[in-house]
């Protein structure tokens, strides 16, 4: 498999700040980036489809000013949480993939509590 | 034996035995399935893939069987260990979304009591 790490792998804020989240594969070019976000007990929930070079796609219900997302590199992709509200607090994981692979390969997730 | 909590369906196993984990899926033009673990505090692992060209694939201790009739997918573990305890996560790749774009289930957690 493929290794993807995220940083930081938890972060606390307080209300009204904005929190990066950077996702890398570590030994392959993802051409292909998701962000999900897991509430306890649940599921994961797709947030977001990043495409390097280009602008990210974002599934419904999902504010796009709110989660900016940035794929500049092949390697890199990053999650800011702008003027975070303490129902922002959750499991935020991101995945990764190319075209020559047939899955997704997630990283270790990061765990933000907003206060 | 299996119980319902407030979002996670949760099974318990004695270690040793055979775990089979169940989901259901959503799309019936899906076709690709994977199922993942999820240990607490971390990301999803893959454990084993299946396309819908097939009924059935086998892995190390792990066989994932897929019916398309009723839109059922399921996990078999054997011989259950310790380290098994995890949530388990069907995911299907519905159309368009090409092989890597997944929707994930509800999830079970499976308890493996020693």
């Amino acid at each position: 498999g493929a290794v993807v790490s995220q940083h930081p792998s938890r972060v606390i804020c307080k209300s009204g700040t904005s929190v990066k989240i950077e996702c890398r594969s570590l030994d392959f070019q993802a051409t292909t980036m998701f962000w999900y976000r897991q509430f306890p007990k649940q599921s994961l929930m797709l947030m977001a489809t990043s495409n390097e070079g280009s602008k990210a796609t974002y599934e419904q219900g999902v504010e796009k000013d709110k989660f900016l997302i940035n794929h500049a590199s092949l390697t890199l992709s990053t999650l800011t949480v702008t003027s975070a509200h303490p129902e922002d607090s959750s499991f935020y994981i991101c995945s990764a993939t190319a075209p020559q692979r047939e899955t997704q390969y997630f990283g270790p997730g990061t765990r933000l509590l907003v206060l | 034996g299996e119980s319902v909590g407030l979002h996670l369906p949760t099974l318990s196993v004695q270690e040793g035995d055979n775990s089979i984990i169940n989901c259901a899926y959503s799309n019936s033009a899906s076709d690709y399935f994977i199922w993942y673990k999820q240990e607490s505090g971390k990301g999803p692992q893959f454990i084993i893939d299946i396309r819908s060209n097939m009924d059935k694939r086998q892995g190390q201790r792990v066989t994932v069987l897929l019916n398309k009739t009723v839109k059922h997918l399921s996990l078999q573990i054997a011989a259950t260990q310790p380290g098994d305890s995890a949530v388990y996560f069907c995911a299907e790749n519905p159309p368009p979304g090409g092989y890597q774009k997944v929707t994930f289930g509800t999830g079970t957690k499976l308890q493996v009591i020693p």
